[in-house]
């Protein structure tokens, strides 16, 4: 069965600071990914999404990056941290192809102080 | 791009009665229709989706209706249970296309 993981699970960083979450699914292969951010009380933003290696898509403009070095492995990344960065960091996996069911991992809580 | 409208925000019900949560959607090429219930501090749980070649989909005490001509698709609670509370979200996609999500209804239900 199909696994995905997060971490590190909860992250405190000062602003200005780098930051690395990293997102692993196993048992699928050629997946789609997806990195959301969510603040507290809020809905869903979708940040980045990948149909494969080196293939990322970038939906709002911010401090963020994302990268996919490998096929079930996606990085959400950050320089220089603001305090409007804080939120819920979900990653999700999709199978690729018409219309699969979404599956998110279990998330990184980030305040930025 | 497709936009999706969910309502209500807020939902509060006894326990035992039903609850709705309707969802519009504005492209007619969507096709696929998923429900997500999250509760607090944890990740989107997808609890029932339907596609366009259907109607109405029923798994125990939850339903998901739809309707292409109106697009429009809700969700059905029947016997409420206080575990029910969480925040649902909707979602509408089509093809290859990232899902769009609904901004998502708090159900809360009282004993």
């Amino acid at each position: 069965s199909q696994t995905i993981h997060q971490w590190p699970a909860t992250l405190v960083q000062p602003v200005g600071s780098p930051l690395s979450l990293e997102c692993t699914v196993e048992g699928t292969s050629n997946p789609n990914l997806y990195w959301y951010r969510q603040a507290a009380g809020r809905g869903l933003q979708l940040l980045f999404y990948s149909v494969g290696i080196g293939q990322i898509s970038s939906e709002v403009p911010q401090n963020l990056s994302a990268s996919r070095p490998q096929d079930r492995q996606f990085i959400l990344s950050s320089k220089k941290l603001l305090l409007s960065d804080s939120g819920f960091y979900l990653c999700a996996w999709r199978t690729s192809g018409n219309n699969n069911e979404q599956f998110f991992g279990p998330g990184t809580r980030l305040t930025v102080l | 791009g497709e936009n999706v409208e969910q309502h209500p925000s807020t939902l509060s019900v006894q326990e035992g009665d039903s609850a709705v949560i309707k969802c519009t959607y504005s492209d007619s090429a969507s096709n696929y229709f998923p429900w997500y219930k999250q509760e607090l501090g944890k990740r989107p749980q997808l609890i029932i989706d339907i596609r366009s070649n259907v109607g109405e989909k029923k798994d125990q005490r939850i339903a998901v209706t739809l309707n292409k001509t109106a697009k429009h698709f809700s969700l059905h609670i029947t016997e409420t249970q206080p575990e029910d509370s969480a925040v649902y979200f909707c979602a509408a996609s089509k093809g290859y296309s990232t899902l769009t999500f609904g901004k998502g209804t708090m159900l809360l239900v009282s004993p």
